[in-house]
């Protein structure tokens, strides 16, 4: 089916681990974003990426890494995971000018 | 509009009343707004947007409204369902960008049948 989707849907980890949330759209949309929700912040920007290999840092980019190899996947990694930052993550695409898409989200928790 | 801590503004209605969520934007030089709404547990779903050069514009159901002058911004939706129980919330092209949006934190709409 067409749209964006994100995996995996839920993820637990541990303090000092790598972990990857994934991203694919299929709209073959140039933009791509990462945000995260908190309570009491609304969503914030992690990183954004306007093609492949175009990325750039957002409202809260440290601890974060991304890379954009294919125009149609763009992935988050937690070099070393820590407690502030579990949270629910939201992948978006747009085309410039036009309305973000959102995935259904990752829900990440830090222990 | 915007809210504090943890507390979202909420509005309550019943089922076949009209609904209007206001949202105030910060950027005077914002040309873009989107609304979007975000039921429990899925991610922000668009419902409609609108440029600076317009006033108003209708959707299914929905209309915004848009105020540069107080910079203001707001959803109207008409007889509104218990399916649109849901977080309300604007985003902004704060600074004129065309893809980074400002989001407010949102108000919760909850619809009694």
């Amino acid at each position: 089916d067409a749209g964006i989707t994100q995996s995996p849907r839920y993820k637990i980890t541990e303090t000092g681990r790598q972990v990857t949330l994934m991203c694919h759209q299929t709209w073959s949309h140039s933009y791509m974003f990462w945000y995260r929700q908190d309570l009491g912040h609304g969503l914030r920007l992690i990183y954004y990426s306007a093609a492949a290999d175009i990325t750039d840092k957002g409202e809260v980019p440290d601890g974060y890494v991304v890379s954009r190899s294919k125009t149609e996947n763009f992935p988050l990694t937690l070099e070393s995971a820590t407690r502030s930052q579990t949270s629910v993550y939201f992948c978006a695409s747009s085309e410039p000018t036009a309305p973000q898409y959102f995935g259904p989200g990752t829900r990440l928790t830090v222990l | 509009g915007e809210s504090v801590g943890l507390h979202l503004p909420t509005l309550s209605v019943q089922e076949g009343d009209n609904s209007i969520i206001n949202c105030a934007y910060s950027n005077s030089a914002s040309d873009y707004f989107i609304w979007y709404k975000q039921e429990s547990g899925k991610g922000p779903q668009f419902i409609i947007d609108i440029r600076s050069n317009m006033d108003k514009r209708q959707g299914q159901r929905v209309t915004v409204l848009l105020n540069k002058t107080v910079k203001h911004l707001s959803l109207q939706i008409a007889a509104t369902q218990p399916g649109d129980s849901a977080v309300y919330f604007c985003a902004e092209n704060s600074g004129g960008s065309n893809y980074k949006l400002t989001f407010g934190k949102g108000t919760l709409l909850t619809v009694n049948p």
